[in-house]
């Protein structure tokens, strides 16, 4: 299994330009997350699914927008890129809501 | 809402030494609880997981405790090394939603 893999690793945005996030795992894990994680700070949570077709928003959504047509896939979209959105990204699963979550290794955003 | 603070911040200690990291949250209706580590520049790896209904969890030379009640949970490494230094990351999980919600982590130094 590769697990919860995520692209790309780097990009650099202009502001305004607009950019998705991938994220896809391999677990057969129903719930899926996305967080962002800003220098010396902690994980806020930005979007989540609790499977296909289910979505719901978390403590920082403005911004952003997600979609969760398959198990496997669950891309982040940013539209209107602003400065405030530089962070890293990562892409988190788990099968349910008894089992350990699983991260990506993240997308490292800068935009200028 | 769910407030998650972790003490200390960061903690520097030499190798050998037992390490005591300390994760407090404010709403005790969880459904369990994780602890992650976070290396620089990389995502988050699970450590240990606790159901609500444990009070500890043991993986080598890790323990995590766990007091609903009181709303704590420590995570105990024994004989340090310098393999330990990380950033270590709580994360309770609610029962409602199945949201987790990070501490801002305790960044730890091992020196040989």
């Amino acid at each position: 299994n590769a697990g919860v893999t995520q692209t790309p690793k780097f990009r650099i945005l202009k502001i305004g330009q607009s950019m998705t996030l991938q994220c896809t795992q391999d677990m057969n894990h129903n719930y899926m997350y996305w967080y962002r994680q800003d220098p010396g700070m902690g994980l806020k949570l930005i979007y989540y699914s609790v499977g296909a077709g289910i979505t719901d928003k978390g403590e920082v959504p403005n911004g952003y927008n997600v979609s969760r047509s398959t198990t496997e896939d669950f891309p982040l979209r940013l539209e209107l890129a602003a400065p405030s959105q530089t962070s890293v990204y990562f892409c988190a699963s788990r099968l349910t809501g008894d089992s350990p979550l699983h991260f990506g290794n993240g997308t490292r955003l800068t935009v200028t | 809402k769910q407030e998650v603070t972790q003490i200390p911040a960061a903690l520097s200690v030499p190798e050998g030494e037992n390490l005591v990291l300390n994760c407090s949250f404010t709403d005790s209706a969880i459904y369990n609880l994780q602890w992650f580590r976070q290396d620089p520049g990389k995502g988050l790896t699970s450590l240990l997981l606790i159901q609500s209904s444990q009070r500890e969890q043991t993986s080598g030379r890790l323990n995590a405790s766990l007091d609903k009640s009181s709303g704590r949970s420590t995570l105990y490494i024994a004989a340090s090394q310098p393999g330990d230094s990380a950033t270590y990351l709580c994360a309770p999980i609610k029962a409602a939603g199945n949201k987790l919600t990070f501490g801002g982590g305790t960044r730890v130094l091992v020196k040989p």
